[in-house]
């Protein structure tokens, strides 16, 4: 079974707004991971929080992390048509093992 | 471009045979990963190898098998196949144990 869900499963909203997903994990991990993919091609990583990280920031991207609660958000400001793409998290529950949720997909209108 | 090549981008091929997936990882990671991943679907993990040793299993069938040779490129076996096999095969590759993961563009595969 998958490690992550993302929550919401699909998101549109107008070029200009904030874009908020959110990632619920099952077990303890090392980190978590956010990672975009463009329809049908390779996944491309986007950022990554330390678990004993609480807020990361890159760009326009701002990354949550709760340990406690076992969630993470991602927040794309400023949204672009170009950020239209599914988003995945990643945790690694293990050293080895990167186990990716089922992704929020995004749609950014023009 | 992620320095993460795969080899074929499509196959299309009928039930009950078998095909391979080659992956070749970035240079100087030791690390492959390879996913499943069905339409409209995340991505299942299948398996992983660390310099030529297999370090971590998923739900990998009894009919798909991998290994990773000594020049550290990667091939996905998988045969017997069945209609229900047709995905998106992806590799990735990383330098360590957890840091980031760099994908190819992977295989789509279409069993007929």
């Amino acid at each position: 079974s998958q490690q992550g869900e993302e929550d919401p499963q699909a998101l549109s909203i107008q070029e200009g707004e904030n874009a908020t997903m959110n990632c619920s994990y099952k077990t303890s991990i090392n980190n978590l991971q956010w990672y975009r993919q463009n329809s049908g091609r390779g996944l491309v990583h986007l950022i990554l929080i330390r678990s004993n990280e609480r807020e990361k920031h890159s760009g326009r991207l701002r990354v949550t992390l709760d340990t406690s609660k076992k969630s993470s958000s991602l927040l794309i400001t400023a949204s672009r048509a170009a950020d239209t793409a599914s988003y995945f998290c990643a945790t690694t529950p293990g050293t080895y093992k990167y186990i990716f949720g089922t992704g929020t997909r995004l749609k950014v209108l023009a | 471009d992620s320095g993460v090549t795969q080899t074929p981008k499509h196959l299309i091929t009928a039930t009950g045979q078998r095909v391979t997936l080659r992956c070749s990882p970035r240079s100087g990671d030791l690390s492959v990963y390879w996913y499943q991943q069905s339409l409209d679907q995340g991505l299942q993990f299948l398996i992983q190898y660390y310099n030529g040793e297999e370090r971590a299993k998923g739900n990998i069938l009894e009919r798909f098998s991998a290994q990773q040779f000594p020049d550290l490129h990667s091939e996905l076996n998988l045969s017997s196949l069945e209609l229900g096999d047709s995905a998106l095969y992806f590799c990735a590759s990383s330098r360590q144990g957890i840091g980031e993961l760099f994908f190819g563009e992977g295989s789509r595969l279409t069993v007929l």
